[in-house]
């Protein structure tokens, strides 16, 4: 079991450019999640999943975009990048009930210049 | 709005000192409570706590959940170098979805 993968581990995007960060589970969970961890601050949660084909906003979305067409695979999308983009982005994902438990991918470091 | 609040923001001890971080939330249909550790990368699952499980203890860490007063503790004893991380506490709903994390609290263990 590789767990919550992610790539690319590292990315430096200029202002106004678009990429898609990747995340991979293999454990068979249903909710998946995106979040946003700025220097010295907590998780903040952009977009999650309970399922295939159904997706919902969570605290902060504005400026992202995410698909959920597998059960694996939950990609999130930057149009126009913005210097407030500029964080570490984790995905995660759980089992869909009963445990709240959420298992973390090593992380995206991005750089908006 | 769900809010999770940690305190202190910042801790800096001696290896052997005892630490107790905080956690204080105010959650509409609260659920359970999770922490975790994380060391320049990505979290790691310490302890839930519900309602029906409101005392973990692993080792040199413990926690406890009152859910009357609606907060909980993470106690470290003989805290060693390997210890020093960033402690993130969060509270899940009833509705199992979703997670509101707090700030986290940056412990710092000296030798």
């Amino acid at each position: 079991n590789a767990g919550v993968t992610q790539t690319p581990k590292f990315r430096i995007l200029k202002i106004g450019q678009s990429m898609t960060l990747q995340c991979t589970q293999d454990m068979n969970h249903n909710y998946m999640y995106w979040y946003r961890q700025d220097p010295g601050m907590g998780l903040k949660l952009i977009y999650y999943s309970v399922g295939a084909g159904i997706t919902d906003k969570g605290e902060v979305p504005n400026g992202y975009n995410v698909s959920r067409s597998t059960t694996e695979d939950f990609p999130l999308r930057l149009e126009l990048a913005a210097p407030s983009q500029t964080s570490v982005y984790f995905c995660a994902s759980r089992f869909t009930s009963g445990i709240d438990t959420q298992y973390f991918g090593p992380g995206t470091r991005l750089t908006v210049l | 709005e769900d809010k999770v609040v940690q305190s202190p923001l910042s801790l800096v001890v001696h290896e052997g000192d005892t630490v107790t971080l905080n956690c204080s939330y105010e959650v509409t249909n609260f659920r359970s409570l999770l922490w975790y550790k994380q060391e320049k990368k990505a979290p790691t699952f310490l302890f839930m706590l519900t309602s029906s499980g409101i005392e973990k203890k692993s080792g040199r860490l413990s926690s406890i959940l009152d859910k009357k007063e609606l907060f909980s503790i993470l106690n470290i004893t003989a805290t060693q170098t390997g210890d020093s991380a960033v402690y993130l506490c969060a509270v899940g709903e009833t509705s199992g979805s979703r997670l509101t994390f707090g700030e986290g609290t940056q412990l710092t263990v000296n030798p």
